[in-house]
């Protein structure tokens, strides 16, 4: 079955600490990763995504990830964090499946707080 | 950039109305999606649209009905709304899913009260 795994609900972190936060999927095809970013009551932005090539990705707001084919994760990461990086983070796996079957899975996200 | 609009940010409604909560995308993206957001719950797919008057299922549609009527509008209808469809509703829009992702509106708060 296709699925998301984000193992962790709630991670906190002080400021100027680095982060990671862990994805692990499950999917029959070539894999499309996605990570977005959900400030309180907004709707999600997209941070980061992978298609094929260099397995580290870099996205806005200075956040990466790396696709670990053997791993079968995709985990975000950012080397400092700045108060502002509070907000719910969810990753999404997709393929190219056309019609109906042309939809991202998301995982049920992880909240970030910071502390000062 | 892509603009996914949802015409209300917090809306109220009384059991047993009749709710509508619209969304358009300005570029001419065939799928659109709606979800909606619960604590501890995460994103949960109610309907879908891959192409104009065409919808699918997703995975909670019970209590909810769409229609597409046009590429550009995809709207969510809450046939009688209840107290347990209190939630946040967020609509998205893509050319390919796997390909570009989405782009989502700002979501709708709404309260059934």
């Amino acid at each position: 079955a296709q699925s998301v795994t984000q193992p962790d609900i709630h991670i906190t972190v002080s400021e100027g600490a680095s982060l990671e936060l862990r994805c692990n999927y499950s999917y029959g095809a070539t894999p499309y990763l996605f990570w977005y970013v959900q400030s309180p009551g907004q709707g999600l932005q997209l941070l980061l995504k992978y298609f094929s090539g260099d397995t580290l990705v870099q996205g806005i707001k200075g956040f990466e990830a790396e696709f670990k084919r053997s791993q079968s994760s995709f985990n975000l990461r950012k080397p400092s964090v700045h108060w502002s990086d509070a907000a719910e983070y969810f990753c999404a796996v997709g393929g190219l499946a056309g019609g109906a079957t042309n939809k991202l899975i998301f995982g049920t996200g992880t909240l970030l707080a910071v502390q000062p | 950039d892509v603009k996914v609009t949802q015409s209300s940010r917090y809306l109220v409604k009384r059991t047993g109305e009749k709710v509508f909560l619209e969304c358009v995308q300005d570029m001419d993206h065939e799928n659109m999606f709606w979800y909606r957001q619960d604590p501890g719950l995460g994103l949960r797919l109610i309907y879908f649209s891959y192409d104009v008057k065409m919808k699918e299922k997703g995975d909670i549609p019970e209590g909810y009905s769409v229609s597409r009527e046009k590429k550009e509008r995809f709207s969510l209808i809450l046939e009688s709304a209840s107290t347990n469809q209190t939630s946040m509703y967020l609509c998205a829009s893509s050319l390919s899913a796997g390909l570009y992702g989405y782009t989502f509106g700002s979501g709708t708060r709404l309260t059934v009260v």
